[in-house]
C-alpha cells in the first residue's frame, strides 16, 4: 500500500505568512494527488487537484506543485480564514485504494 | 448545486450492524464518470477511505474494512447506502458521504454524522 506523509505535523504562523506543507508519498503516484482543508466540525473541502489544478472557487493565494513521490502546498499569503488542519490524498489506481497523509494542524501565532 | 446528506442511527451496540444512508440532490446519482464513497473519520484522528460504488454499480472497498463493508445504490430514491456489520468502539466516527471525480477526488461531501459504537 501506499503511504503519505505529511509535514510538518502541526504548523504556528501569522496572518499575512507563507507557508508550505509538504507531502510525501511511499511510492511514485504521478500526479494524483489531492489537498483538502478542513475546519472544525466541518467537512473537508478540496482546494487543489492533479497536484496543481485549483479547484473552482477556492483563492489564488492556494498553489500546489509537485509529481512522483513529493508534493507541496503552499499558502501566499495566509489569513485569518485559512487556520485549519490539511490533508493530502491519493488514488492508487489498481486496485483501486484511497489514502490520506495524517493532516497538518496550521495554527495561529 | 450537488447536495449530500448523510442520515442514519447515530448509536450502535456492539456487534451490531451501522447502516448509513446518503441523499444526493441537484445532480443525478447515475450520471457517468462520478463514484459515491464513504470517508469516515474517528475523534479527533484523520480520514479514513471505506468505500465506493461507480455509477455503473461496481463496488470497491479499502482491504482493512472489506470483509464487513457494503455500499449498495437505490436510483430510484437517488441515494447510497453502507452497512458496517460487527462493529466495535474502533468504529466509532464521523461518517461522511463524498462524491468521486473522475476516480481521483473528492470534491462534493456531505456534512458528516457521528456514529458512536456504545452498549
Amino acid at each position: 500500500d501506499i503511504q503519505l506523509t505529511q509535514s510538518p505535523s502541526f504548523l504556528s504562523a501569522s496572518v499575512g505568512d507563507r507557508v508550505t506543507i509538504t507531502c510525501r508519498a511511499s511510492q511514485g503516484i504521478s500526479s494524483y494527488l489531492a489537498w483538502y482543508q478542513q475546519k472544525p466540525g466541518k467537512a473537508p473541502k478540496l482546494l487543489i487537484y492533479a497536484a496543481s489544478t485549483l479547484q473552482s472557487g477556492v483563492p489564488s493565494r492556494f498553489s500546489g506543485s509537485g509529481s512522483g513521490t513529493e508534493f507541496t502546498l503552499t499558502i501566499s499569503s495566509l489569513q485569518p480564514e485559512d487556520f485549519a488542519t490539511y490533508y493530502c490524498q491519493q488514488l492508487n489506481s489498481y486496485p483501486p485504494m484511497y489514502t490520506f497523509g495524517q493532516g497538518t494542524k496550521l495554527e495561529i501565532k | 448545486q450537488l447536495q449530500l446528506q448523510e442520515s442514519g442511527s447515530g448509536l450502535v451496540k456492539p456487534s451490531q450492524t451501522l447502516s448509513l444512508t446518503c441523499a444526493v440532490s441537484g445532480g443525478s446519482i447515475s450520471s457517468g464518470g462520478y463514484s459515491w464513497s464513504w470517508i469516515r473519520q474517528p475523534p479527533g484522528k484523520g480520514l479514513e477511505w471505506i468505500g465506493y460504488i461507480y455509477h455503473s454499480g461496481s463496488t470497491y472497498y479499502n482491504p482493512s474494512l472489506k470483509s464487513r463493508v457494503t455500499i449498495s445504490v437505490d436510483r430510484s430514491k437517488n441515494q447510497f447506502s453502507l452497512k458496517l456489520s460487527s462493529v466495535t468502539a474502533a468504529d466509532t466516527a464521523v461518517y461522511y458521504c463524498a462524491r468521486i471525480r473522475g476516480r481521483s477526488d473528492f470534491d462534493y461531501w456531505g456534512q458528516g454524522t457521528l456514529v458512536t459504537v456504545s452498549s
